[in-house]
Parts: structure tokens; C-alpha cells; sequence
């Protein structure tokens, strides 16, 4: 089946850095999403990508839709404390009988103020 | 708007009792629905999904199973719970035909003793 690579695994890095994580998958994917896990919470969307070489920001992240759809990165510009978290990587063939997303294991990050 | 609700939040349970987990959600109609397991603040593993009423798919063979008596309700039970069965439970819905974000609950913190 399809398997994600999401690296790194965890950072630590100190408020004002910019942070990168990426995904990578064995096979192609029509849409990437991530999603922001804050501690005892559930998963947030944070962005979906739909389109193969899309880049799209939300305030301070960017993410963007590898040309060949089978990677995607995430970076966040000049990270505060709030951004601790796990962030996790999703992608998945949307349409038809697919209803599933395949998950990364998430990036765990740690911001030292 | 839509909103996906859990209960309990939490909830210790001694090993070999039965369990009974809520999901439900409000403002949408036909939803795809999910049950996720995180262990230890990591990944998360795909239980069960259901596209409609009655209709369940079993992701990982295990003790746990789930029903859809209702269009919007989900619920994860058991029989008799294991050690290996705490965790932190995630609902999720999408919308119905394949579409792409899922959209996950508050999460229920299990521990078993």
C-alpha cells in the first residue's frame, strides 16, 4: 500500500527560525493536505494542496504540491511558542470510491522562546 | 457550519470492561466517518470508516468494533478492553462522494489499568 515519509521526525528549534518538514510518497497522490495537532487536541487543517506544483500560504506557513505529486513540504516563517505541535502530512486520490488519507508520522516541533 | 463532537474526553477503565465511545456531528448530512487510534502522541492508525447507516469497514483486526446507528453518530466499542487498548481516540468526518479533508474531532483519552 501507499507509504509517507515525513521527516524530520522532531525539531527544536528557538522562536524567530524559520522550520521545513517535508513528505515523501512511493506513489502519486491528486491531493496533500497538513495538519497541525496541538497537544490533547485533535488535528487542524492547515492546507490542502489540489494541484501538482500549487504553492499556497496561510499566514506564516507555506506549503507546497511536489511536480511529480509525490512530495510536499511545509515550512513555517518565523516560528512563535503557539506553533508546538505535531504536523502532519496527508495525501489521497480523492474522487470515486477512495475515502481514505495515508498519514504521515508526523514532525513533532518544539519552539524554545 | 459543520462540528464534530466526542465524549467522553476522558476515561479509566479497568482492564476487561466494556467501552462505549460517542461521535457525533451537526450541519452536514451523509457524512463519511472515521475512528482513529494515536498512541504515545504519535501517528495515527485507521480503525474503522463508514460511509453510511450500517455500513462499517474494519481497517486492523482487534477487539474493538464500531456501528452507525444513525446518519451522523459513530460509535467505538468493546467488549472486554485490553491494556493495549489506551490511547487517544480521533473522529473524523468527510464530506460524502470522496471528497478530500477530513475534519477530526476533540479526541477521547483512554487509559486502561
Amino acid at each position: 500500500g501507499q507509504q509517507l515519509n515525513q521527516s524530520p521526525q522532531s525539531m527544536f528549534i528557538q522562536e524567530g527560525e524559520d522550520v521545513s518538514m517535508n513528505c515523501t510518497s512511493s506513489s502519486i497522490f491528486n491531493t496533500w493536505l497538513w495538519y497541525k495537532q496541538d497537544p490533547g487536541e485533535g488535528p487542524v487543517l492547515l492546507i490542502a494542496l489540489y494541484k501538482a506544483g500549487e504553492l499556497t500560504s496561510n499566514g506564516r506557513l507555506t506549503a507546497q504540491f511536489g511536480i511529480t505529486r509525490k512530495d510536499s513540504f511545509l515550512n513555517i516563517s518565523a516560528s512563535i511558542p503557539s506553533d508546538v505541535g505535531i504536523y502532519f502530512c496527508a495525501g489521497t486520490n480523492s474522487g470515486g470510491s477512495n475515502y481514505k488519507l495515508t498519514f504521515g508520522k508526523g514532525t513533532l516541533l518544539t519552539v524554545n522562546p | 457550519s459543520q462540528t464534530i463532537h466526542q465524549w467522553p474526553a476522558t476515561l479509566v477503565q479497568p482492564v476487561g470492561s466494556p467501552l462505549s465511545l460517542e461521535c457525533t456531528v451537526e450541519g452536514t448530512s451523509n457524512p463519511n466517518l472515521y475512528w482513529y487510534r494515536q498512541a504515545a502522541g504519535r501517528g495515527l492508525q485507521l480503525l474503522f470508516y463508514s460511509v453510511g447507516i450500517g455500513q462499517i469497514s474494519s481497517e486492523v483486526p482487534q477487539n474493538l468494533s464500531a456501528s452507525r446507528p444513525q446518519d451522523r453518530q459513530f460509535i467505538l466499542s468493546s467488549k472486554k478492553l485490553l491494556l493495549s487498548d489506551s490511547g487517544f481516540y480521533l473522529c473524523a468526518w468527510m464530506h460524502a462522494g470522496g471528497a478530500d479533508t477530513q475534519y477530526f474531532g476533540p479526541g477521547t483519552r483512554l487509559t486502561v489499568l
